[in-house]
């Protein structure tokens, strides 16, 4: 089982929609989460970070964590075509280190 | 925030060359890590950078394969030796940087694009 998991997609939406990235993780104990948004060609860069349980907004993006299902999701609303790239799920776990986890990433494409 | 400067940003070497790839940061970081992003895949972590100590290497990697120096807080260096085409990847550097909102906040190098003929 791989520690952090996304559907690899390509999810397209049109302009204008909200689009839904999912994550699920491997480690109960996990408590650092953290989305990131790749451009191609580009290094990763981070977009929003969550800690608790709940939903997290930042602009037009909102994250939502349930430590219970182990699960991880980023919202963004009124996609805009700038938005797409690929979008990685991230996770600290649990093992008494500082090193992040990535999951393979889900790719969006947002069509004008 | 933390800026990084990569280089090289990109290489075409032969099979059983090495290369080094420098990262130098505008402050001061406690750790630095290094990851490799294969074609279409996903970050993997290399290996974690520590100032005075040896580097903590991550399951499939060795120090004879993958050296890491971190001779000071702002600077270190991954070399990939005796490549073959298998480590044809991008190799980037990343730092963290805690406190505030967004703890443990990963930023990135601009990744060095290697390819092994």
């Amino acid at each position: 089982q791989k520690e952090v998991e996304q559907n690899s997609g390509p999810l397209s939406v049109p302009e204008g929609a909200i689009a839904s990235l999912n994550c699920t993780y491997s480690d109960r104990g996990s408590q650092s989460f953290f989305w990131y948004r790749q451009y191609s060609g580009k290094s990763p860069e981070l977009i929003m970070s969550i800690y608790s349980n709940g939903d997290k907004e930042d602009g037009r993006f909102t994250a939502q964590l349930n430590k219970a299902s182990q699960y991880v999701s980023l919202l963004i609303r009124d996609s805009q075509p700038s938005d797409s790239a690929t979008y990685l799920c991230a996770v600290i776990p649990n093992t008494g280190g500082f090193k992040t986890i990535f999951g393979a990433g889900t790719r969006l494409f947002v069509k004008a | 925030s933390a800026v990084i400067s990569q280089k090289p940003s990109r290489d075409i070497c032969q099979r059983g060359t090495s290369l080094t790839i420098q990262c130098q940061v505008d402050s001061q970081v406690t750790m630095m890590f290094w990851y490799r992003q294969q074609p279409g895949q996903s970050l993997t972590l290399i290996a974690t950078a520590n100032q005075g100590s040896e580097a903590t290497y991550e399951s499939g990697f060795v120090i004879d394969k993958f050296p890491i120096s971190r001779p000071n807080l702002t600077f270190s260096t991954l070399t990939v030796s005796n490549m073959s085409p298998e480590d044809s990847s991008i190799y980037l550097c990343s730092v963290e940087v805690a406190g505030g909102a967004t703890n443990e906040k990963l930023f990135f190098g601009s990744g060095t694009q290697l390819s092994v003929l």
